[in-house]
């Protein structure tokens, strides 16, 4: 069955420094999602991703933050300069249709530690 | 504003029946839907409700009721790899991003 990969799967950083976390949607899906959740806590939208652009976005997703679909296949999350409490797990989300009944499906997920 | 309500936890034991309820306030409602969570694993999806009425899916089952923006989750049989968290979650804007709620913690015991 299709899959969401994320890469990689951990990643560690000094606060200040940018990372990049990657995401290969399913091949036929053309919606795409970034979540992220602190641990214990719940899944947080962050933003969503259609047609090339952003089509909606959370108060997270301040300017620290874009996101990214350099090619046909990979989506990616970056942050610019990260804090102590971007600390947390970023899934990757995506769907086929529009339909509402139609699932997004999560990766595994990228745990970012920031040190 | 979008809000959902669930218990933070429920203990079963093997072979019993549990219902995790969810409760929703949005500001614009395209269905509820349910993913289950084990520890460090992605969500995954289990049903998804937009209608008033029961979905059933194997052992579980999901129940909508628009006009009292509620809803549950009903696992039969449970099993021991049932224990995970289950969250609800609501579809809200135009592109259908998921709003969650902050999660059950479902406990199965043999």
């Amino acid at each position: 069955e299709p899959e969401v990969t994320q890469t990689p799967s951990h990643q560690v950083t000094q606060m200040g420094q940018e990372v990049i976390l990657r995401c290969v949607p399913i091949s036929n899906h053309l919606y795409f999602y970034w979540y992220r959740q602190i641990l214990g806590q719940k899944v947080e939208f962050l933003v969503s991703f259609y047609n090339n652009e952003i089509s909606e976005k959370s108060e997270i997703f301040d300017d620290q933050f874009s996101v990214e679909r350099p090619d046909g296949s990979n989506f990616t999350l970056k942050i610019r300069s990260t804090k102590l409490e971007d600390s947390a797990m970023y899934f990757c989300a995506s769907r086929g249709r529009a339909d509402s009944n139609q699932p997004q499906h999560f990766g595994d997920g990228t745990r970012l530690s920031i040190l | 504003g979008q809000s959902l309500e669930q218990p933070s936890e429920v203990t079963a034991v093997e072979g019993a029946i549990v219902q995790i309820n969810c409760t929703y306030q949005t500001s614009g409602f395209y269905g509820l839907s349910w993913y289950q969570q084990h520890d460090g694993g992605a969500p995954t999806f289990l049903s998804y409700n937009g209608l008033d009425g029961l979905e059933e899916t194997g052992r579980f089952s999901s129940f909508l009721s628009r006009s009292d923006s509620y809803g549950y989750l009903l696992l039969q049989e449970l099993q021991m790899k049932d224990s995970a968290s289950y969250f609800c979650a609501v579809l809200g804007g135009g592109y259908n991003k998921l709003i969650f709620g902050a999660g059950t913690r479902l406990a199965v015991h043999p």
